[in-house]
């Protein structure tokens, strides 16, 4: 088995502020991948990668960037914290593509004062 | 783009009785519809998924039927556990499969069983 590790685990940031989430899998997965969850809604793509130095918008790219610089990792920058922003950070993985299952970690939760 | 709907948002059983719960899709194009459970305070994990070529899976006490001419899924729980308290996303993806494509989910059912 494998393991997707985030950090961090909290995250607590100014308003208009750079801050960046980290994601690390150790399955050996092409495929990687940023979502956002907010309070009593769905997930939201951010962004994905399908391979080292690939990157794919999502459906909420806005505000954000992303860099896979190796096949392992991939992380996120908020690229300008927005006041009371408060949302869970989900990194997931999968071997291939989004027809095959996602592994998920466990989340970084952002917090914005 | 693939848009998918969760119908029920929150759903009670009681132990031992089975649960059910509904999306629909917009994506004729879809293909691939898999399920994943969130527990209080943790992330997601998948438990069961169904492709366009079949319209039933079975898994131990979860089943998974698929309409595509109606572009509606469901997720069927029997003989309800404690355990099985959770919310429950459903997704979709959007037809391109592969190498390439998206999942969309919906926005989750929050499941409790009542012992």
């Amino acid at each position: 088995g494998g393991i997707i590790t985030q950090t961090p685990k909290f995250l607590i940031g100014q308003e208009g502020q750079k801050l960046t989430l980290k994601c690390q899998q150790n399955f050996n997965h092409d495929t990687m991948y940023w979502y956002r969850q907010d309070s009593g809604k769905g997930l939201r793509l951010i962004y994905y990668s399908i391979t080292e130095n690939d990157l794919q918008k999502g459906d909420l790219s806005e505000g954000y960037d992303a860099s896979r610089e190796k096949k392992s990792s991939f992380s996120l920058t908020v690229t300008s914290a927005q006041k009371n922003e408060m949302a869970v950070f989900l990194c997931a993985s999968s071997i291939w593509g989004a027809q095959d299952t996602q592994y998920f970690g466990p989340g970084t939760r952002l917090l914005v004062l | 783009g693939e848009k998918v709907e969760q119908h029920e948002s929150t759903l009670s059983v009681r132990e031992g009785d089975s649960a059910v719960i509904n999306c629909t899709y917009t994506d004729t194009a879809s293909s691939y519809f898999p399920w994943y459970k969130q527990e209080a305070g943790k992330s997601l994990h998948f438990v069961i998924d169904i492709r366009s070529n079949v319209d039933r899976k079975q898994s131990q006490r979860l089943t998974v039927l698929l309409d595509k001419k109606a572009k509606r899924f469901s997720l069927h729980i029997t003989a309800t556990q404690p355990e099985d308290s959770a919310i429950y996303f459903c997704a979709a993806s959007g037809g391109t499969g592969g190498l390439s494509g998206k999942l969309t989910f919906g926005e989750g059912t929050q499941v409790t069983v009542i012992s």
